[in-house]
């Protein structure tokens, strides 16, 4: 089963940010947080990922809180092509060999 | 980023044939590749995992004589569904995991739509 939980579904108006939450409150202090999307009929792309500190790559910002109970996808100004179901994992890094349990996601909706 | 294609990416066949579906990383070697199957409005279901040179290992539930999977290199693996039925219809998506540790994420592929008519 996967290890976290999120809303089933989000809307976003077009250029303001996504802010998408993410609960992990078993989190062992060996797991990152990854953040994966999918677009319809494609496969997952993946977005960021995090231990402890929050981070920022040209598609987002993944602010993780002090506890790492619970995270926050940010998409800082989205647009249309950000319609996808985006996927919270917590996992030990990828070099343990491990595949990724995917829950079921938030389907985020960026309306015009 | 490092790629990974599937071939084909759409399939249709009659029931009881049997469909070859590959992976292949493009520009990076991955000892380990996963198989996935998701059906319409649900998540990716892990089905089983593929490694280089060794048998795969399968999910619970999963038929392992009915879902061929063979990794013979280090860039492909292959997945053959054996008569398949109308029920097999599916979006198969694999996934591969670099051999390489300067990589932190896995890569997935574009999937494959499989159509059992």
């Amino acid at each position: 089963d996967a290890k976290t939980t999120q809303p089933p579904s989000m809307d976003c108006a077009e250029g303001r940010a996504a802010n998408l939450p993410c609960n992990h409150s078993t989190i062992s202090g060996n797991e990152y947080v990854y953040w994966y999307r999918q677009i319809h009929s494609q496969g997952p792309q993946y977005i960021i990922h995090g231990l402890k500190n929050n981070e920022t790559n040209e598609m987002a910002s993944l602010i993780i809180t002090e506890d790492r109970k619970s995270s926050t996808l940010i998409l800082p100004h989205a647009t249309l092509r950000d319609t996808a179901v985006y996927y919270c994992i917590v996992r030990v890094g990828v070099n343990y060999g491990q595949n990724f349990v995917f829950g079921p996601g938030t389907r985020l909706s960026v309306l015009p | 980023g490092a790629v990974v294609s599937q071939h084909p990416s759409r399939v249709i066949c009659k029931s009881g044939t049997s469909v070859k579906i590959e992976c292949r990383s493009l520009d990076f070697q991955a000892t380990t590749m996963f198989w996935y199957r998701q059906f319409p409005k649900q998540s990716l279901m892990l089905m089983a995992t593929s490694n280089e040179g060794s048998k795969a290992t399968y999910e619970q539930g999963v038929e392992k004589d009915k879902f061929l999977i063979n990794h013979a290199s280090l860039t492909l693996s292959t997945l053959t569904v054996t008569s398949a039925h109308p029920e097999d219809s599916s979006f198969y998506i694999c996934s591969a995991l670099p051999t390489s540790s300067s990589y932190n994420e896995q890569f997935f592929g574009p999937g494959t739509r499989l159509t059992v008519l």
